[in-house]
């Protein structure tokens, strides 16, 4: 297992474009998170999926954000009409866990979006 | 609102040198809590994950404990070298179903030579 992996690394997109990036968790956990980090900043929790539910949304997604995981396997985040607050690197992490425990979170090695 | 705190943020010490990173938060119902380092660019590598009903945790150099009544945590760092420098992040999560973290800002170490 070579752990959460992420594509594209590095994103530079126009403003007012739409952007999707993929998420492939370690295969046998079903918890998948994404968050946001800016410079300097620690990561901000977006949202959350255990299998292919999405669980929870912070209200930092707005309505421009979306994210899915089909089948309880990979999950994309796309963003549409793009803007220049957007740009952040984009983190995903999995975990297992059974309802109501937590366990150790990776994460993969996030997608930096440049939005010009 | 839990709220995370890493004070310094900023630290730079000889190789050799024993230290200690803090972290603090505000809400001490929280389930277990996770150190991080990340390095420039570069996701977060997990360190430690402390459960709530544990008091500390070992691996190699690394020891982290958990105050959870003063809502504190603390990572010793043994004998640093210059590999050690990273930003070293802590993180807590709820109880609850939903294990989602949050983060401090981050403590940046440097260990020179």
């Amino acid at each position: 297992d070579t752990g959460v992996s992420q594509n594209p690394r590095h994103k530079i997109t126009k403003r007012g474009q739409n952007v999707t990036f993929r998420c492939d968790p370690i295969s046998e956990h079903n918890r998948l998170y994404w968050y946001r980090q800016t410079l300097g900043q620690g990561p901000e929790f977006l949202t959350y999926f255990q299998n292919e539910a999405q669980l929870e949304k912070s209200r930092l997604l707005s309505d421009r954000f979306s994210a899915e995981r089909p089948k309880g396997s990979f999950s994309t985040l796309e963003i549409q009409r793009t803007e220049q607050g957007d740009s952040a690197m984009y983190l995903c992490a999995s975990s297992s866990g059974l309802a109501g425990i937590s366990y150790e979170q990776y994460f993969g090695p996030g997608t930096r979006l440049t939005v010009t | 609102k839990q709220e995370v705190t890493q004070i310094p943020a900023a630290l730079s010490v000889p190789e050799g040198e024993n230290l200690v990173l803090n972290c603090s938060f505000t809400d001490s119902a929280i389930y277990n809590l996770q150190w991080f380092r990340q390095d420039p660019g570069k996701g977060l590598t997990s360190l430690l994950l402390i459960q709530s009903s544990q008091r500390e945790q070992t691996s190699g150099r690394l020891n982290a404990s958990l105050d959870k009544s003063s809502g504190r945590s603390t990572l010793y760092i043994a004998a640093s070298h210059p590999g050690d420098s990273s930003t070293y992040l802590c993180a807590v999560s709820p109880p609850g179903a939903n294990s989602k973290l949050t983060f401090g800002k981050g403590i940046t170490l440097s260990v020179r030579p």
